[in-house]
């Protein structure tokens, strides 16, 4: 069956832009978890929404960073305003529900010029 | 968070069992012990998850030791796609959420 898939895999775009990255989870999985992973370093939590809510949303490091689910489903992660700092692999994961094994895409490497 | 320590790195031969090993000694009643592994520019991927009885799956088997303070991840035969980083964390079973963080984990080489 299908995997959690995000796109683009790869973006590359100039400091100052907006950038907007995709999740699709697996079918059926409630709760879908944001992350982005630095070179070389672990996981930094962004998101969490249970449905289309995000009763988490304490690991967005700015207000340059927002992130929505529609239909229980599909979830958008856009950050404004890039800097070189965000430059990281974003992943995401969908578990069927919150405390379930969660299933990670391959993520979206950001790179920011 | 309760913590768990593993080896920074492990190195196995292809198609010999590989046990890697976790501990956890501040574990509470109610955390399961997951593990995860990562292979180079891919996400993180569940391998297993137990309580307190020892677990088999397609990818692996989970021992946990009695007293749950110590877990171990078999792979019965490594082969050279089982390189990747190795993750054990502990989930409280209890919450209706959990965000996944990791340590460091085992960087396992398998050798040709």
């Amino acid at each position: 069956g299908a995997g959690v898939s995000q796109s683009p895999s790869n973006k590359v775009t100039e400091k100052g832009k907006d950038v907007e990255l995709r999740c699709d989870p697996i079918s059926g999985h409630t709760a879908l978890y944001w992350y982005r992973q630095s070179l070389g370093q672990g996981l930094e939590f962004l998101i969490y929404f249970q449905g289309n809510s995000a009763p988490d949303k304490s690991g967005l490091p700015s207000d340059r960073f927002s992130a929505e689910r529609t239909g229980g489903s599909v979830s958008t992660l856009t950050i404004q305003r890039t800097q070189q700092e965000d430059s990281a692999v974003y992943l995401c994961a969908s578990s069927f529900t919150g405390r379930q094994p969660q299933h990670f895409g391959d993520g979206t490497r950001l790179s920011i010029l | 968070d309760a913590k768990t320590t593993q080896p920074n790195s492990m190195e196995s031969n292809e198609e010999e069992p590989v046990h890697l090993p976790c501990n956890h000694s501040t574990i509470s009643g109610t955390d399961y012990i997951h593990w995860y592994r990562q292979l180079p520019s891919q996400g993180p991927e569940y391998v297993i998850h137990g309580l307190t009885s020892n677990v088999n799956n397609r990818m692996a088997s989970l021992a946990i030791a009695e007293d749950r303070k110590s877990s171990t991840l078999i792979l019965h035969r490594a082969t050279l796609r089982d390189a990747a980083v190795y993750y054990c964390i502990l989930r409280d079973g209890w919450t209706s959420y959990d965000k996944v963080i990791f340590g460091p984990g085992t960087s396992l080489s398998v050798i040709p």
